[in-house]
């Protein structure tokens, strides 16, 4: 069945620093892929999505490119802030309509 | 657009007792919605696909007497939480999409639920 592996957390960051979470996928066909963040205590908030190989979801600084080859799906921001502390997820949604999750990673970033 | 309200956001309750739990599409249809339950600092687990006008699919090893569902219009799902017992104590979440948007999930807010 449809997986996605996540980097175990938490990433602890300097404000300002690189930020990448990897985050790999097993699925059959050409899934969609999706950041979601969870801020603590709140509900998903859909981050940026792709839906096809080589396809580059980008939002609020972030940004994710769909590799097929590499089954690969890693988020990446240039200069994180402490108001990135949050939980990210890399669900994905194979043939059907349900979102497949991996086990999340925590963020936080420190001054 | 696209926003799914889910009330109340935490809820604490007795043993035995039962506690609903509902989840509103906003500014949209929703044939389908997603029940999903989150355990402390773990990813989420579906529940359940709560569909309009018909019964629920439970996903494996979720007691559908326990939690039930009911999605009696295009625009309300309800999770009714059954004789509660301090494991159920645990954070619920909804999700629902706008029918033809591109596989966009939007999610609610979520539910603490805390059974004492």
């Amino acid at each position: 069945g449809d997986s996605v592996t996540q980097m175990e957390g938490p990433v602890t960051l300097s404000e300002e620093a690189f930020l990448t979470i990897n985050c790999t996928y097993t699925a059959t066909g050409y899934p969609s892929l999706f950041w979601y963040v969870q801020y603590p205590g709140e509900g998903l908030q859909l981050l940026l999505k792709a839906t096809k190989a080589d396809d580059k979801g980008s939002n609020k600084g972030f940004e994710a490119t769909y590799r097929k080859e590499t089954t690969s799906f890693h988020l990446e921001k240039g200069s994180v802030q402490v108001s990135d502390s949050a939980v990210y997820f890399c669900p994905l949604t194979g043939g059907g309509n349900k979102l497949t999750f991996g086990t999340g990673t925590q963020l936080k970033v420190e001054l | 657009g696209a926003v799914v309200s889910q009330h109340p956001s935490w809820v604490i309750c007795k043993s035995g007792t039962s506690v609903k739990i509902e989840c509103r599409s906003l500014d949209f249809q929703a044939t389908t919605m997603f029940w999903y339950r989150q355990f402390p600092k773990q990813s989420l687990m579906l529940m359940a696909t709560s569909n309009e006008g018909s019964k629920a699919t439970y996903e494996q090893g979720v007691e559908k007497d326990k939690f039930l569902i009911n999605h009696a219009s295009l625009t309300l799902s309800t999770l009714t939480v059954t004789s509660a017992h301090p494991e159920d104590s645990s954070f619920y979440i909804c999700s629902a999409t706008p029918q033809g948007a591109p596989r966009g999930y939007t999610f609610g807010s979520g539910t603490r639920l805390t059974v004492v």
